[in-house]
């Protein structure tokens, strides 16, 4: 089992701050990092899946940079509101096995 | 709309009972996952499917089994042997192998009487 970390565990932000979260993941035998929002009471909902060092994604105001050399993930929230209130899991993983951590909590406050 | 249901949300289970956990998709994926959810932890892989009448343990298969008789459905049996079933259990799938995104169900809480 691999070792996964995500912090920090939970952040409050003021509605319109910026905020970003790291994943950590073990830099040998790199394959995938994913990231999902998972918001109360609704099903994980997968944001993105990174391969290659270097990459960049970007969702409306969310994004994600990946160092697979040193292994983490950041990812950032832009201009946060009330919406973006939910738990970001990262997940590293084989083609069939997915590693979690055990995500950042965000609350987003009006 | 496309996507996958677990059912039931909430189950009860007295001690030595076994009971099956449904889960059913319509998104004509072939991988299918099982993962478990404990307070402070990551979500722990059970057993996956990589295809029809296939399917392979995960890291804490002990205690369950699985079936995978049509792509569409991939049901989680918690048997007696599963010392300490009480947790929150949730059902992916994916397109195929590989880097794909996994689409998830809403999840069932498991609880023992």
């Amino acid at each position: 089992i691999l070792n996964v970390e995500q912090s920090p565990q939970s952040l409050h932000v003021q509605e319109g701050d910026s905020t970003n979260f790291t994943c950590s993941f073990p830099s040998s035998n790199f394959y995938a990092l994913h990231w999902y929002r998972w918001e109360t009471a609704k099903s994980p909902e997968a944001l993105f899946v990174m391969t290659l060092n270097g990459d960049e994604k970007k969702k409306g105001r969310i994004s994600a940079t990946l160092n697979t050399k040193e292994g983490y993930s950041y990812l950032y929230i832009k201009g946060s509101q009330p919406e973006d209130s939910a738990t970001y899991l990262c997940a590293f993983g084989g083609a069939n096995n997915l590693f979690f951590g055990t995500g950042t909590r965000l609350t987003v406050i009006p | 709309d496309g996507g996958i249901t677990q059912s039931p949300k909430y189950l009860f289970r007295k001690e030595g009972q076994n009971v099956t956990l449904s889960c059913e998709q319509n998104l004509n994926h072939d991988a299918m996952y099982w993962y478990r959810q404990d307070p402070g932890q990551g979500l722990r892989l059970i057993y996956y499917s990589q295809i029809v009448n296939d399917f392979q343990k995960g890291d804490i298969a002990e205690g369950y089994s699985v079936s995978r008789e049509k792509k569409e459905s991939f049901p989680l049996t918690v048997t007696s042997a599963q010392k300490n079933p009480t947790a929150f259990y949730l059902c992916a799938s994916s397109i195929g192998v590989g880097p794909k995104p996994q689409h998830f169900g809403d999840g069932t809480r498991l609880s023992i009487l």
